[in-house]
């Protein structure tokens, strides 16, 4: 079992819906990462958090530290949110390294 | 700031053959890292390093050797190219030498083993 494990795996949606991807981890972590990885290829950080919730635009990225759960919520998705998002921890017990989950792949359609 | 670069961007190769893939950043960050990233799985951990003079292994090494000189640079070697060993190569970088920070990354290499 991966130690990192991203929900779902792919997704679709029409523009302007709320998109919701979640993220679990099975270890001590010091910090979760969100990133966003386009066509293109670049990756992109989007959050690094350890507690509660971080808003940036039409991004939102909360995480509950007791049931070790992240989820990266889009409001008003648009065509460009297109993307493979990916979830990414720092370890407690090793900060030298992070542990990805495999991403999700959204396409958002006009 | 020109960020995390990474050189060449496409390389095709015979297997056997020895290349090095290039990585700089600008940003005075003390830590670097190699990943690659493979079709149904996450980014795995090739080496990093701490800071100028040291590194690591990480969760895939074999094959692969790095070096840290300057901070600002750090090149991955491949000794003797394997079909196995293709993949898309991502380097990154952040200011502190531990994961417990925000990451750079440069634009990948696509390697080709044949």
């Amino acid at each position: 079992k991966n130690e990192v494990e991203q929900s779902p795996q792919n997704l679709t949606a029409q523009e302007g819906e709320f998109i919701t991807i979640n993220c679990s981890y099975s270890v001590g972590i010091s910090a979760l990462h969100w990133l966003q990885q386009h066509p293109g290829g670049g990756i992109v950080s989007l959050f690094m958090l350890s507690s509660g919730k971080k808003k940036h635009g039409r991004l939102i990225a909360t995480i509950n530290i007791q049931e070790k759960h992240s989820s990266l919520h889009i409001t008003a998705s648009h065509p460009r949110d297109s993307a493979v998002y990916i979830c990414a921890v720092s370890a407690a017990h090793n900060t030298d390294k992070l542990i990805f989950g495999t991403g999700t792949r959204l396409q958002v359609f006009p | 700031n020109a960020g995390v670069t990474q050189t060449p961007k496409f390389q095709v190769l015979k297997t056997g053959q020895s290349m090095t893939l290039q990585c700089a950043q600008d940003m005075n960050h003390e830590y670097m890292s190699w990943y690659r990233q493979d079709p149904g799985m996450g980014l795995r951990l090739i080496h990093y390093s701490v800071g100028a003079g040291i590194t690591d292994q990480g969760e895939v090494p074999n094959g692969y050797n790095v070096s840290r000189s300057t901070t600002e640079d750090f090149p991955l070697r491949l000794l003797s190219a394997a079909p196995s060993q293709t993949s898309v190569y991502f380097c990154a970088s952040s200011y502190n030498p531990t994961s417990y920070n925000e990451q750079f990354f440069g634009p990948g290499t696509r390697l080709t083993v044949l």
